[in-house]
């Protein structure tokens, strides 16, 4: 079956600017994840949902960031005014709750941003 | 304190050979996950092996085997009959089943290269 997807696969925007970048679960899985890679690092958690609603955004670094998720399926992670540091691979993954530290995330191919 | 640690930033292992990819993780909970994914060049994360905390046998998967050592809280990665394809990214992760984010937090990752 088809895997979670992402787009753009590449943004490239003026700093200030506002993003929004897209994720589509795996059909039929409950949670969805997005994560923050930069370059020669692992990547970093933002935020989690569990249905449509967001269970977790301790790792959203500030309120420039927002994502939702209004039908429990695609996500949109929201970027305002952007900044240079915000340059970065964004990762979105999407499990099958199963149980909090079994549950294996399977990751999009990821969306390059680039904010000049 | 850092909650998952990979001490090997580089390795280049000669094809067919065996390699094992070091990993240390730090948590106070009895429940938790870990996970090894292998991110090649082309940038998607590839879920590749899962070990419980409460498992017993160390978990495998095809060429992949996971080095479970409770009580040195260490999850070492083991790659048999290594290929050219293996090189790329290889990361690993912890979910704690407790408290704590509800996302993966990953290690910083090693660089495997394999030499023909």
């Amino acid at each position: 079956g088809a895997g979670v997807s992402q787009t753009p696969s590449n943004k490239v925007t003026e700093k200030g600017k506002y993003v929004e970048l897209r994720c589509d679960p795996i059909s039929g899985h409950t949670a969805l994840y997005w994560y923050r890679q930069s370059l020669g690092q692992g990547p970093e958690f933002l935020i989690y949902f569990q249905g449509t609603g967001a269970a977790d955004d301790s790792g959203l670094p500030n309120d420039r960031f927002f994502a939702v998720r209004p039908e429990g399926s695609v996500s949109t992670l929201k970027i305002q005014r952007t900044e240079r540091g915000d340059s970065a691979v964004y990762l979105c993954a999407s499990s099958l709750i199963i149980s909090r530290s079994t549950d294996t995330q399977y990751f999009g191919p990821g969306t390059r941003l680039t904010v000049l | 304190a850092q909650k998952i640690t990979q001490t090997q930033p580089g390795m280049f292992v000669q094809e067919k050979e065996a390699v094992t990819l070091d990993c240390t993780y730090d948590t106070s909970d009895q429940s938790y996950g870990l996970f090894w994914y292998k991110q090649p060049s082309s940038g998607e994360m590839i879920f590749l092996i899962y070990q419980g905390s409460y498992d017993e046998q160390n978990a495998t998967e095809g060429r992949y085997s996971l080095n479970f050592q409770k009580a040195r809280k260490s999850a070492n990665l083991v790659i048999s009959a290594s290929q050219l394809g293996d090189s790329a990214m290889y990361f690993c992760a912890m979910r704690e089943g407790g408290g704590g984010a509800d996302g993966l937090t990953f290690g910083k990752g090693t660089h495997l290269i394999i030499q023909p």
